[in-house]
């Protein structure tokens, strides 16, 4: 594998069901990131891992539950999530440092039904 | 409020002629600029970056141009290819901690297509 995977691609879930949204990176690299694109929307940025730390977090509501366990992986943990959680959720990685590029995994396509 | 804005959600250019997406920004803070392009079921791939102690930056068929006193950047892209067609982001960047990561706003993008 190479670059920055996400699994699973295709996820349909109900308000009541708990999933979990996975990325690993083989880059190297050592920040890694969450973003939701809605439709006709910017990408937002959701949460930024840095050195395993999380140093951001956009008020993102709590039905959405980042872990990172090491620097090549990153979690994203779902649970009782709204219709409008409907999204595309990228995964990216970078290095620390000002002005790294991001590389971005191909998403994860989420429905809530 | 957003930082990072591109007004032109389509352009359409015929093959071998000038594509040229446009990028506007607010934040004065802002000092490195991104393109990344989209391919469907495909994450963002990044394209071509601009400092903000420059004007132009060129790669190949691809170069972004950048007026800071307008606060607005461009990428153009001659000649077009069929195989440009995608979705176009502009991101943006300021300087943060250098232990934090990098930090971007998106604008909304802009779907090129190129006739054959």
């Amino acid at each position: 594998e190479t670059g920055v995977t996400q699994t699973p691609r295709h996820l349909v879930m109900g308000m009541t069901n708990k999933k979990s949204l996975k990325c690993e990176q083989h880059l190297g690299h050592n920040a890694m990131y969450w973003y939701k694109q809605s439709a006709k929307k910017p990408l937002e940025l959701m949460f930024v891992y840095s050195l395993e730390e999380r140093v951001e977090n956009n008020s993102v509501p709590s039905r959405f539950s980042p872990e990172c366990p090491n620097s090549s992986h990153l979690f994203l943990h779902l649970h009782t999530l709204q219709p409008e959680d409907s999204a595309l959720y990228l995964c990216a990685s970078s290095f620390t440092r000002n002005y790294g590029e991001q590389f971005f995994g191909p998403g994860t396509r989420l429905t809530v039904l | 409020d957003q930082q990072v804005k591109q007004n032109s959600p389509s352009l359409s250019v015929q093959e071998g002629r000038i594509s040229i997406l446009n990028c506007d920004y607010t934040n004065s803070m802002f000092d490195y600029f991104l393109w990344y392009k989209k391919y469907p079921a495909e994450g963002p791939t990044f394209l071509i970056s601009i400092s903000s102690i420059k004007d132009k930056n060129e790669d190949g068929r691809f170069t972004v141009f950048l007026n800071k006193s307008a606060k607005h950047l461009s990428l153009h892209i001659v000649p077009s290819q069929p195989g440009d067609s995608a979705v176009y982001f502009c991101a943006a960047s300021a300087r943060g901690r250098e232990t934090s990561g990098s930090r971007l706003t998106f604008g909304e993008g802009t779907q090129l297509t190129v006739n054959p």
